[in-house]
């Protein structure tokens, strides 16, 4: 079945540090991926999405390529911040059709002062 | 203005009992769902309802009923409470199924 494996947690970097979080899936097809963030105490935000190979989806200086060769979706950010601290999902949409999402179990990020 | 609410954000109740959690979105979107985060923010769908048809319904306990008066509305109500049920439920909601979701704000739900 379709899956997600992120890399564990937490990452504690200090700010101005460059992140990498790796996520890689396992999906039948052509899924669409997605990263979230949660804030703490808030829900969910689509941080960037990709809909097919080699898109690369960006926002707030975060971005993802979707590479299928290797069926990963990796995070990166050239320069994070302390209000980049948060907890990161990556997602795929099921092959389904039933717009349900596979989230990955969460990658905790600690940006230190 | 907000897009997905819920309602209410902590819910604190005892074993046994029965609660309803309220999900409305005013974006005009045909899909809902509601999701479940464990402790260690594990999120795993429940259901989901697409025009007020329900479409997945993911090896939830029939304690769980989800409900949709219309399309802008999904309820998720809950009876015979149980220790294991203390999680966040999160209300989303989708344009089309398979582009991404909106989410509300959660509510934490704690058995005692």
């Amino acid at each position: 079945g379709n899956s997600v494996t992120q890399m564990e947690g937490p990452v504690t970097l200090s700010e101005e540090a460059f992140l990498t979080i790796n996520c890689t899936y396992t999906a039948t097809g052509y899924p669409s991926l997605f990263w979230y963030v949660q804030y703490p105490g808030e829900g969910l935000q689509l941080l960037l999405k990709a809909t097919k190979a080699d898109d690369k989806g960006s926002n707030k200086g975060f971005e993802a390529t979707y590479r299928k060769e290797t069926t990963s979706f990796h995070l990166e950010k050239g320069s994070v911040q302390v209000s980049d601290s948060a907890v990161y999902f990556c997602a795929l949409h099921g092959s389904s059709n039933t717009g349900k999402l596979i989230f990955g179990q969460g990658t905790t990020l600690q940006v230190k002062p | 203005d907000t897009a997905v609410s819920q309602t209410p954000k902590y819910l604190v109740t005892q074993m046994g009992n029965d609660k309803s959690i309220k999900c409305e979105q005013n974006l005009g979107h045909d899909t809902m769902y509601w999701y479940k985060q464990d402790s260690k923010k594990f999120l795993k769908i429940m259901f989901s309802y697409n025009n007020k048809e329900l479409i997945i319904n993911e090896t939830v306990p029939n304690r769980f009923s989800p409900k949709s008066p219309d399309k802008a509305h999904l309820n998720l109500h809950i009876n015979s409470l149980e220790l294991g049920d203390s999680a966040v439920y999160f209300c989303a909601s989708s344009p089309l199924k398979n582009t991404e979701a909106f989410f509300g704000q959660g509510t934490r739900l704690t058995v005692v």
